[in-house]
């Protein structure tokens, strides 16, 4: 089983300041963690992922995240926030081949402000 | 341009009655699954399909069936049977299983917002 746990259901950032958004996963297979990032009213956008590979991951418009087995850990970032990146972001976990099969975490809304 | 292509939109429902939500894919993707979003609650797994004529209950399949006839199609009714249908919707599609050469991710339609009137 698998469960995913976003601290912060809201986080909001001046332009220009880090972004920091907080992922903790649980699960009894390695895992494949995703970030996805949704504007209102459309469907989900894939950010970055990690499936085994480097635990440093580089994603789109900027992000990276960080997979921390020890930590479990999966903590999304960004060094300078812009304003196009106000959204609802959502951390998800694939157990075992199935990509698509996902456990979401609650999501987190990201303000920015000027 | 390959896709998921949801219909439709926005979906108002009586109560007592069923209503379908169309997914449809152009991505040649084995796998389908249907999602409910809630606000604070992210996304649950309603249903999901690996193959043309079978498909498995997610985590929240009471009051919803699915059909999967086509590798293309998966459309979702939501029954009367479902107490609280009122949410958005989205439908997503994945290679499976996994090729390793890089399409690991699930992609998503745009959703259907239904609301109970």
């Amino acid at each position: 089983a698998q469960s995913v746990t976003q601290l912060g259901s809201h986080v909001s950032v001046s332009e220009g300041a880090l972004v920091l958004l907080r992922c903790n996963y649980s699960s009894s297979v390695p895992p494949y963690l995703f970030w996805y990032v949704q504007y209102p009213n459309q469907g989900l956008q894939l950010l970055l992922k990690y499936t085994s590979a480097a635990t440093l991951v580089k994603g789109i418009n900027g992000f990276e995240a960080e997979f921390k087995k020890s930590e479990t850990s999966f903590h999304l970032t960004k060094p300078s926030a812009h304003m196009s990146d106000a959204a609802e972001y959502f951390c998800a976990v694939a157990g075992g081949t199935s990509y698509g099969k996902l456990t979401f975490g609650q999501g987190t809304i990201l303000t920015v402000h000027p | 341009d390959g896709g998921i292509t949801q219909s439709p939109k926005y979906l108002f429902r009586k109560e007592g009655q069923n209503v379908t939500l169309s997914c449809e894919q152009n991505l040649n993707h084995d796998a389908m699954y249907w999602y409910r979003q809630d606000p604070g609650q992210g996304l649950r797994l309603i249903y999901y399909s690996q193959i043309v004529n079978d498909f498995q209950k997610g985590d929240i399949a009471e009051g919803y069936s699915v059909s999967r006839e086509k590798k293309e199609s998966f459309p979702l009714t939501v029954t009367s049977a479902q107490k609280n249908p009122t949410a958005f919707y989205l439908c997503a599609s994945s290679i499976d299983p996994p090729t390793g050469k890089g399409n690991t991710e699930a992609f998503f339609g745009q959703g259907t917002r239904l609301t109970v009137v």
